[in-house]
């Protein structure tokens, strides 16, 4: 199975200030057709995960730009330019190359 | 307006079954790839099975294989999680979700199943 680490799984942001999530993934989520299989998520307080990214760069419909994706090989960064504060709750990255599908632990972002 | 509503969680013993289901509305269910993810209380989140789109390829992880089977009704527009021999550890939310993976994957609300004597 491909093991998707995340870092680091806790930080606190102020309002403005930008941040940053890494992710690792064991084995390169790279497809033969050129996409990374590799997507981010955010799972709000008490709701489902919605997709921020997708294929490891593209924004999905709707996400605001400051969210942005980057990465290549084995390494991701999601990157928040200025954090507002409905931006809090937990950020997975996701390996959708092969079956099982992996997540890392899982980011959480709390606003100071 | 997509939709994709879980119902049929519970509280069940453990060795005991359920049926899990999700109703599709506001897209061409028959088109797409469907899968169901997991998250335990508390804890981060497990793919389950994922179904193509005439219900001819399934695939699982270890942790359910030979006791969930994933099925899809695409005249109903309903995917389904049989589970049978429940265990404790199986307690979670279940997500039913489109096109894991791709550019319009969505996630249902979920359906808390809950396995305990």
């Amino acid at each position: 199975d491909i093991v998707m680490t995340q870092s680091p799984l806790s930080l606190s942001v102020t309002p403005g200030e930008p941040a940053s999530i890494s992710c690792r993934s064991s084995q390169s989520p790279l497809h033969s057709n050129g996409n990374y299989f590799f997507d981010w998520y955010l799972q709000k307080p008490g709701q489902s995960p919605q997709l921020l990214i997708y294929w490891g760069s593209i924004r999905a419909s709707g996400v605001p730009d400051r969210f942005s994706g980057s990465g290549s090989g084995t390494d991701f960064t999601l990157k928040i330019s200025r954090v507002e504060a409905e931006d809090l709750g937990v950020y997975y990255c996701m390996q959708a190359l092969q079956t099982p599908y992996t997540f890392g632990q899982g980011t959480k972002l709390e606003i100071k | 307006e997509v939709q994709l509503v879980e119902s049929g969680g519970g509280l069940v013993q453990p060795g005991g079954s359920l049926r899990l289901s999700c109703a599709a509305s506001g897209f061409t269910f028959k088109r797409f790839w469907m899968h169901w993810v997991r998250q335990a209380p508390g804890k981060g989140l497990e793919w389950v099975s994922r179904l193509n789109e005439d219900g001819s390829t399934t695939n699982y992880a270890d942790s359910v294989k030979g006791r969930f089977t994933i099925s899809r009704d695409n005249a109903e527009n309903t995917l389904y999680l049989q589970m049978n021999s429940l265990r404790v550890e199986d307690t979670a939310m279940y997500y039913c979700t489109r096109d894991l993976g791709g550019s319009q994957a969505f996630w249902g609300q979920g359906t808390l199943v809950t396995v305990s004597s």
